[in-house]
C-alpha cells in the first residue's frame, strides 16, 4: 500500500473549515484513500472514503487531486468536538493486507 | 450489534507474566487486526488476520502471538510481559480487506495495559 505525508499538527478557528492535507504520490490506480479520527484515547472512527471522484457525507468532505498523488479533508464548520487526530490511510488489493495508520495530524479546534 | 468488544479495560501485569487480550466481533468481518498505541504516538499494527485459520505479522510482531480459530474472535497473547509492552491496544475488524467502503474499519474501545 502506498505511504502517506501528514503534517503533525494543525489549529482552527471554531466555525471554520479546517483543511487536511494528504500527501500519497506512490499511489497506484485501484487505491481508496481513507480518512480516520481518534479523539482523546478512543478507538479510531471512520471518516469517509474515495477513489477517484470527490465524495462528500454527513461529517466531510474529501478532495482527490486528478492526478491522485494528494487529498484533502474537509471538515465545513470546525467545532471543538473536532480536536482530534486525523490519518490518512490508502488501501487497496494491490497491496497488502496490512492496514498501516501512520502518525496523523493532530487538528486543535480554538474557541 | 455490540461492534467490537475488547476484554479486559485495564490490566497491570508484571514482567514475565503472560496473559490474553480478548476481541471479539459480531459483524461477520473476515478481517480482524490488533495495534498498540503508545502515549503520544500513533497505531502500529501488530498481527492481522484475513479469516478464520489466516494470520500474518504487521508492523511490531514481536513478544505477541494470535491465532484465529473462528471468524468472530481474535486473542492477542503477551507471552512474557516487558515494561515495553506498556501501551494502550486496539482492536479492529472490517468486513473484508482490499478497499473500498467494505474495508471500512471498526475499532474497539481498547485495553489500557501497564507492565511493572
Amino acid at each position: 500500500d502506498a505511504k502517506t505525508t501528514q503534517p503533525p499538527s494543525m489549529d482552527c478557528a471554531e466555525g471554520r473549515a479546517a483543511n487536511l492535507p494528504c500527501n500519497h504520490s506512490t499511489i497506484s490506480g485501484n487505491e481508496y484513500v481513507y480518512w480516520y479520527r481518534q479523539i482523546h484515547s478512543q478507538g479510531p472512527q471512520y471518516i469517509i472514503h474515495g477513489l477517484k471522484n470527490n465524495e462528500t457525507n454527513e461529517m466531510a468532505s474529501l478532495i482527490i487531486t486528478e492526478d491522485r498523488k494528494s487529498s484533502t479533508l474537509i471538515l465545513p464548520h470546525a467545532t471543538l468536538r473536532d480536536t482530534a487526530v486525523y490519518y490518512c490511510i490508502v488501501r487497496g488489493i494491490s497491496g497488502t493486507y496490512k492496514y498501516i495508520f501512520g502518525t496523523g495530524t493532530r487538528l486543535k479546534v480554538l474557541a | 450489534n455490540a461492534g467490537v468488544t475488547q476484554t479486559p479495560k485495564f490490566q497491570v501485569l508484571k514482567t514475565g507474566q503472560s496473559m490474553t487480550l480478548q476481541c471479539a466481533q459480531d459483524m461477520n468481518h473476515e478481517y480482524m487486526s490488533w495495534y498498540r498505541q503508545d502515549p503520544g504516538m500513533g497505531l502500529r499494527l501488530i498481527h492481522y488476520s484475513v479469516g478464520a485459520g489466516i494470520t500474518d505479522q504487521g508492523e511490531v510482531p514481536n513478544g505477541y502471538n494470535v491465532s484465529r480459530s473462528t471468524t468472530e474472535d481474535f486473542p492477542l497473547r503477551l507471552l512474557s510481559a516487558a515494561p515495553s509492552q506498556t501501551s494502550v491496544y486496539f482492536c479492529a475488524s472490517s468486513y473484508s480487506p482490499g478497499g473500498g467502503i467494505t474495508d471500512t474499519q471498526y475499532f474497539g474501545p481498547g485495553t489500557r495495559l501497564t507492565v511493572l
